[in-house]
């Protein structure tokens, strides 16, 4: 059974603050890593990882993965109070349907 | 832009009732997915369907049917609600083949008394 686990399950900070959010996977034939943002309705897409050691940037924001080890991390810096959000990170593997197994979520809670 | 939109926000039925969740996407996508996302547990996909007509189990199927009659809609049926399916559900849907994320609809907060 495909896993995914994520830590913190909450995390508090205040503005400025550089914060990073983990996620380990076990996931059937393995094929993409990937992270969402989730603040009161749809989740909104953050970033697809494939390949180990690459890092994804957008903003403030990045990831890498690492398939050798199973995990993932998302850094955020200089955190704001519009970061305060549900992070998802999900695995798919599998066919390619898209099937996603996801992680428990972790709450990030920015104070100004 | 990708636009997912499920029919309802909110919705409360009574137990032993029959209950539609509507999905309809714009972007001609193949796959379409039903998740239901709970407090400490995630989302965790109900059925998801990779054409029309086409649909699979995801992992807790039980007490759900989807329908899948033409691309554009997919829609998630209890047939029976009970009160543990209580549950934010949400609806989502990808271009077929790899390499492409799910983009989701806001949501169905369904609570069932």
């Amino acid at each position: 059974e495909d896993k995914v686990v994520q830590s913190p399950l909450s995390l508090v900070v205040h503005e400025g603050d550089t914060v990073t959010l983990n996620c380990s996977y076990e996931v059937t034939n393995f094929r993409s890593l990937l992270w969402y943002k989730q603040e009161k309705k749809a989740p909104t897409f953050l970033f697809m990882l494939t390949s180990s050691g690459i890092e994804k940037k957008s903003g403030r924001l990045s990831s890498i993965l690492d398939k050798k080890e199973l995990f993932s991390i998302l850094n955020i810096t200089a955190t704001q109070t519009g970061d305060s959000a549900v992070y998802l990170c999900a695995g798919a593997g599998g066919t390619s349907y898209g099937k996603l197994t996801f992680g428990q979520g972790t709450i990030l809670t920015v104070h100004p | 832009d990708v636009k997912v939109t499920q029919s309802s926000r909110y919705l409360v039925k009574r137990t032993g009732e029959k209950v539609f969740l509507e999905c309809v996407q714009d972007m001609d996508h193949e796959n379409m997915f039903w998740y239901r996302q709970d407090p400490g547990l995630g989302l965790r996909l109900i059925y998801f369907s990779y054409d029309v007509k086409m649909k699979e189990k995801g992992d807790i199927p039980e007490g759900y049917s989807v329908s899948r009659e033409k691309k554009e809609r997919f829609s998630l049926i209890l047939e029976s609600a009970s009160t543990n399916q209580t549950s934010m559900y949400l609806c989502a849907s990808r271009p077929g083949g790899t390499g492409q994320p799910q983009h989701f609809g806001d949501g169905t907060r369904l609570s069932i008394l």
